[in-house]
């Protein structure tokens, strides 16, 4: 069945190192790739996301990019701060089946000061 | 302000009640979801709605039951808490489309 895949599950950087969040996906027909944060205690949120037509995107510190080909996304945080600490789940969803949204397990970032 | 509600937002009870946990909202989203989701470990799809009248299973195999009687609102009944169902309980919406979910603040369920 659909299933993506996320690595690491727990990441710990030091304040203003970068870290990267890599996930696999296996449907071919997925085409929107989406990121949300989820701070202790809160709801996740949406952080940045990607469609299928762009291979790179950019909000500030954080980046993501696509290789459709080998079916692999990634979340780049540069410049870490200790408010980036928090857990980080991929996503994606394709153009049919009632675009269910499939999650990655989630990676728990840890930013030290 | 256009958002997502639940409620209530934590809930304790015995083993055997029937509760309904509420979630509504006020963005006139078509697609509405229920998760279940242990604090800060993996979202597990239980229910989805497509609009009024459309309910569907998710991945999660779950006693609970949803109804959507009007776009807006889309709650999650269970007939017979158990501890097994302790958990966090969010709800999200989306439009139609690829587009991004957005969540309540959940509810935390604790059985006893």
């Amino acid at each position: 069945g659909e299933n993506v895949e996320q690595h690491p599950s727990t990441l710990s950087v030091q304040e203003g190192d970068s870290a990267v969040i890599k996930c696999t996906y296996s449907d071919s027909a997925s085409n929107y790739f989406p990121w949300y944060k989820q701070e202790l205690g809160k709801r996740p949120q949406l952080i940045i996301d990607i469609r299928s037509n762009v291979g790179e995107k950019k909000d500030q510190r954080i980046a993501v990019t696509l290789n459709k080909t080998a079916k692999h996304f990634s979340l780049h945080i540069t410049e870490t701060q200790p408010e980036d600490s928090a857990v980080y789940f991929c996503a994606a969803s394709r153009p049919s089946g009632g675009f269910k949204t499939i999650f990655g397990a989630g990676t728990r970032l840890f930013v030290k000061a | 302000e256009a958002d997502i509600y639940q409620t209530p937002r934590y809930l304790v009870i015995g083993t055997g009640k029937k509760i309904t946990l509420e979630c509504s909202q006020t963005m006139g989203h078509d697609k509405m979801y229920w998760y279940q989701q242990d604090p800060g470990m993996e979202l597990h799809l239980i229910h989805y709605s497509y609009g009024v009248n459309s309910t569907e299973k998710g991945d999660l195999s779950s006693e609970s039951t949803v109804s959507r009687i009007r776009t807006e609102h889309f709650p999650l009944t269970l007939e017979s808490a158990r501890p097994s169902h302790t958990s966090q309980y969010l709800c999200a919406s989306s439009e139609g489309g690829n587009s991004p979910l957005h969540f309540g603040n959940g509810t935390r369920l604790t059985v006893t």
